[in-house]
């Protein structure tokens, strides 16, 4: 699996938008850009996923570069909640078998009031 | 609908003791990981089950820590003779499909 780049911490404001990035350059063509978090002392969170397109739930926004070697979380309105580390994996998404995950630092946003 | 269940969700346990640490997984999920987290520190895969067999153990301490995912019942990572170095919390993952894991609240070890 690709390695992934974020920068250890960020700050937002609550109500604004908090932008996560993550660089992964030497990612393949058959691997996607997935995003979890872990909110103190609970287990990950599944956020989204992506393969090229831009994508969107009820959660977050993820868009990923034309070239695909970097990729952006949007939290549209980050509340107190949203504080967390956030974690970008690469990772092949095998149809027929699990895989594992593998996780980085992250980053450490903290949603101040 | 219940989630991924993991229990208990603290341990305690002596130098030298047993602990073993049990994940249901989520209704019609037949696939298990189990993850480490020690203090301080990221999110280690350990081990990767369906049901009966093990498909990835390559993350798994070489000795004193084994794990199963019998046909019937939760998926249990066993730790034999534990030491100060295991207290961590130790995160269960299911899925249907590979990608979308659902992790469970974990168990948080400790060992004194």
């Amino acid at each position: 699996d690709a390695k992934t780049t974020q920068p250890p911490s960020m700050d937002c404001a609550e109500g604004r938008a908090a932008n996560l990035p993550c660089n992964h350059s030497t990612i393949s063509g058959n691997e996607y850009v997935y995003w979890y978090r872990q909110i103190h002392s609970q287990g990950p969170q599944y956020i989204i996923h992506g393969l090229k397109n831009n994508e969107t739930n009820e959660m977050a926004s993820l868009i990923i570069t034309e070239d695909r070697k970097s990729s952006t979380l949007i939290l549209p309105h980050a509340t107190l909640r949203d504080t967390a580390v956030y974690y970008c994996i690469v990772r092949v998404a095998r149809e027929t078998s699990g895989s594992r995950l593998t996780f980085g630092e992250g980053t450490q946003l903290t949603v101040n009031p | 609908n219940a989630g991924v269940m993991q229990n208990p969700r603290h341990l305690v346990r002596r130098r030298g003791q047993e602990a073993r640490l049990r994940c249901s997984p989520m209704k019609g999920h037949s696939h298990v990981y189990w993850y480490r987290q020690l203090p301080e520190e990221g999110l280690k895969f350990m081990v990767y089950l369906q049901k009966e067999n093990i498909i990835d153990e390559s993350g798994m301490p070489k000795e004193r820590f084994s794990a199963e995912f019998p046909k019937e019942g939760p998926s249990i990572l066993r730790i034999q003779q534990v030491v100060r170095g295991d207290s961590a919390a130790y995160f269960c993952a299911s899925s249907s499909l590979p990608g979308q894991g659902t992790f469970g609240s974990g168990t948080r070890l400790t060992v004194v």
